[in-house]
């Protein structure tokens, strides 16, 4: 089966620092993406940034960066100089069959000013 | 972004009541999804449509019935509605070339009371 585990539901950080957010999941394939959305208190999903699985270099979008780790299947999400406009819900999410995502729990980030 | 649309964007029922959510598209993607999103589970599917009449279930299918008769609205029925399906229920869709790329509408909060 394939499953996606975050296993902080929540987490605070200061203003200007980094943190971390982990992910987990579980596929037999070998090719594969793998994304990280943003939801807002506005409820609209945003991705954040995407790995391909084929690709050894861990993306990165400004601000955002991820550590992926195929073999340990590993996929977390660093946010550096953090702001108060990161504050949100953060979705580990895997496209199973069909191109449907499967999402993990969720994690709820508080940036503190 | 894509153009999605979901109506209403809130509602309040009563249980038993027939209830149905309506997603339009306007990027002339071939595949629709319906998630519902509750604490705890992230986004879960529903149902998906990988085209026009094309309709299968996913993961959490139980008292909900989908429509596709055209490509641009996918319409997500809840024949009966019950207080376990109070929740917020997204529509994502995706180009059938694009993996990568799944586009979601801003949601409907649905109380069913």
């Amino acid at each position: 089966a394939q499953t996606v585990t975050q296993s902080q539901p929540e987490m605070s950080v200061q203003e200007a620092e980094t943190v971390t957010l982990s992910c987990t999941y579980d596929t037999s394939e070998s090719n594969y993406y793998l994304f990280w959305y943003k939801q807002p208190p506005s409820r609209q999903m945003i991705l954040v940034i995407r790995q391909e699985a084929y690709k050894q270099q861990n993306a990165t979008e400004n601000r955002f960066s991820v550590n992926f780790q195929k073999a340990a299947k590993s996929f977390s999400l660093k946010i550096s100089d953090s702001q108060l406009g990161d504050t949100a819900m953060y979705f580990c999410a895997f496209p199973g069959n069909t191109g449907k995502l499967i999402f993990g729990q969720g994690t709820t980030l508080q940036v503190k000013p | 972004d894509a153009g999605i649309t979901q109506s209403p964007r809130h509602k309040v029922t009563e249980t038993g009541t027939p209830v149905t959510l309506r997603c339009h598209q306007t990027e002339n993607h071939r595949y629709m999804y319906w998630y519902r999103q509750d604490p705890g589970h992230g986004l879960r599917l529903i149902h998906y449509s990988y085209g026009v009449k094309d309709t299968d279930k996913g993961e959490v299918s139980d008292g909900y019935s989908v429509s596709r008769s055209k490509t641009e609205d996918f319409l997500l029925t809840l024949e009966s509605a019950t207080s376990s399906q109070t929740s917020v229920y997204f529509c994502a869709t995706r180009d059938r070339d694009r993996p990568y790329e799944q586009y979601f509408g801003p949601g409907t909060r649905l109380t069913v009371t």
